[in-house]
């Protein structure tokens, strides 16, 4: 069965630092990635995905995440984070060969910016 | 617009007691999903409808879980007997057409504690 794994369970960072969240996951096959973001008191919410095509995607608010086959990864990135960007991120995985939609998601990381 | 929504927001249960969780997804969304989330971790997938149909229910922990989609838009999850260790937050999310590429869309989920 897939798995993903967020390394970094905590993240502190000032204003304007650059962001570098990780994200591999365990399945051989092909694969849909997403991250998704949930601020303080709101609903999980997409941040960006990727299927197919270029594997640097680009998502809302300033965020990218490059998906690097050979390394099972994709990570989440952001040149220069904001106050606003406080919030729990959450990598997820869907295993296209099974057919399934279902999401495996990680544990998550809580990131915290400090003004 | 209406997202998916979930009541009630908070379930107080008592061990032994049966408990029914209401989503309501995005209007013409064609698959549900139901996960559980524990305190910090990621959500778990639980089980998933296309349709009216129940495609997998694999995630569901034991007989005592139980969902239902009968008419292809509202579901219900349904926990019986309540154990302590069923405590979760119990999020619903649908998606427009199916396909493991489309994305889910979270309601704001169902906090399940268990006294």
């Amino acid at each position: 069965a897939q798995s993903v794994s967020q390394h970094n369970h905590h993240v502190i960072l000032s204003e304007a630092a650059s962001l570098e969240l990780g994200c591999n996951y365990s399945y051989g096959g092909t694969v849909n990635l997403f991250w998704y973001v949930q601020y303080p008191g709101q609903h999980l919410q997409l941040l960006l995905k990727y299927f197919s095509g270029d594997p640097l995607v680009k998502g809302i608010k300033g965020f990218e995440a490059e998906f690097i086959k050979s390394k099972f990864s994709f990570n989440l990135r952001k040149p220069s984070v904001q106050w606003s960007d406080t919030a729990e991120y959450f990598c997820a995985v869907n295993a296209y060969d099974f057919g399934n939609e279902k999401l495996t998601f990680g544990t998550g990381t809580r990131l915290t910016i400090i003004p | 617009g209406a997202g998916v929504s979930q009541s009630p927001r908070y379930k107080v249960a008592k061990r032994g007691q049966d408990v029914a969780l209401r989503c309501d997804p995005i209007s013409g969304h064609v698959s549900l999903f139901w996960y559980q989330q524990a305190l910090g971790q990621g959500p778990e997938f639980l089980t998933y409808f296309q349709n009216e149909a129940q495609l997998d229910k694999s995630g569901l922990p034991s007989d005592r879980f139980f969902a239902e989609r009968p008419e292809g838009s509202v579901s219900t999850l349904k926990i019986q007997r309540t154990q302590q260790e069923d405590s979760a937050v119990y999020l619903c999310a649908s998606s427009s057409s199916g396909g493991g590429a489309d994305t889910q869309y979270f309601g704001p989920g169902t906090r399940l504690t268990v006294l």
